[in-house]
């Protein structure tokens, strides 16, 4: 039932770009992505709602197919911001969300 | 607005030993949840709940439970500690399931 990330890790230089995808058995309702920094809780990204759409958040956007069940998160020049390990929920079920395996991002100069 | 406040922030607590995790919201948001997030790993959804007076079973609950009779306070309790609770116990809160969720800092917890 939990999502599948991959990759499990990526390391960029600045400037690079990066794709992260969250792949659910399940269907799905929505599909939610969260940064968590070391140490720290995560913090929210973007929702994405069933109907394929593709949203954007500055240099970071993601888009939602519903019929293959799967999320990916676009990561555009990359900056030392960005490095955290990002994480796909996945609400299959109402009114739980289920989160993914994670995705270890670090950002070099 | 202090968003979702934890307390206590760490906590050692030998085996068989009872707690409670405490978590509340000022943002009159309707959903409250418990995770925990062993290290190195993802987070496991223990209990939620969508209002008070209502819970549910999320992937891990065997070993918790929870209680919602406010709409600010969803208190997570341990009842016979074991060392396989070791985690950082995250709460977190939304207005409803397709709206951000806000987390609190964690409570770090070892049992020993």
């Amino acid at each position: 039932q939990q999502p599948v990330q991959s990759p499990q890790a990526v390391i960029l230089r600045e400037g690079e770009d990066a794709v992260i995808n969250c792949s659910s058995s399940k269907a799905l309702y929505s599909v939610h992505w969260y940064r968590q920094k070391h140490g720290e809780a995560p913090v929210f990204l973007m929702i994405l709602l069933k109907g394929g759409e593709q949203k954007g958040h500055e240099k970071i956007s993601a888009s939602f197919n519903e019929k293959k069940q799967q999320s990916s998160l676009y990561l555009t020049a990359s900056q030392l911001s960005y490095s955290g390990t990002y994480f796909c929920g996945t609400e299959a079920h109402p009114d739980k969300l289920i989160f993914g395996t994670g995705t270890r991002l670090q950002v070099f100069p | 607005n202090a968003g979702v406040t934890q307390t206590p922030k760490f906590r050692i607590l030998k085996i068989g030993q009872s707690m409670t995790l405490q978590c509340t919201q000022d943002m009159n948001h309707n959903y409250m949840y418990w995770y925990r997030q062993d290290p190195g790993m993802g987070l496991k959804l223990i209990y939620y709940s969508v209002g008070a007076g209502i819970t549910d079973k999320g992937e891990v609950p065997n070993g918790y439970n929870v209680s919602r009779s406010t709409t600010e306070d969803f208190p997570l309790r341990l009842e016979l500690a074991a060392p396989s609770q070791t985690s950082v116990y995250f709460c977190a809160s939304s207005l409803t399931l397709s709206q951000p969720q806000h987390f609190g800092d964690g409570t770090r917890l070892s049992i020993l």
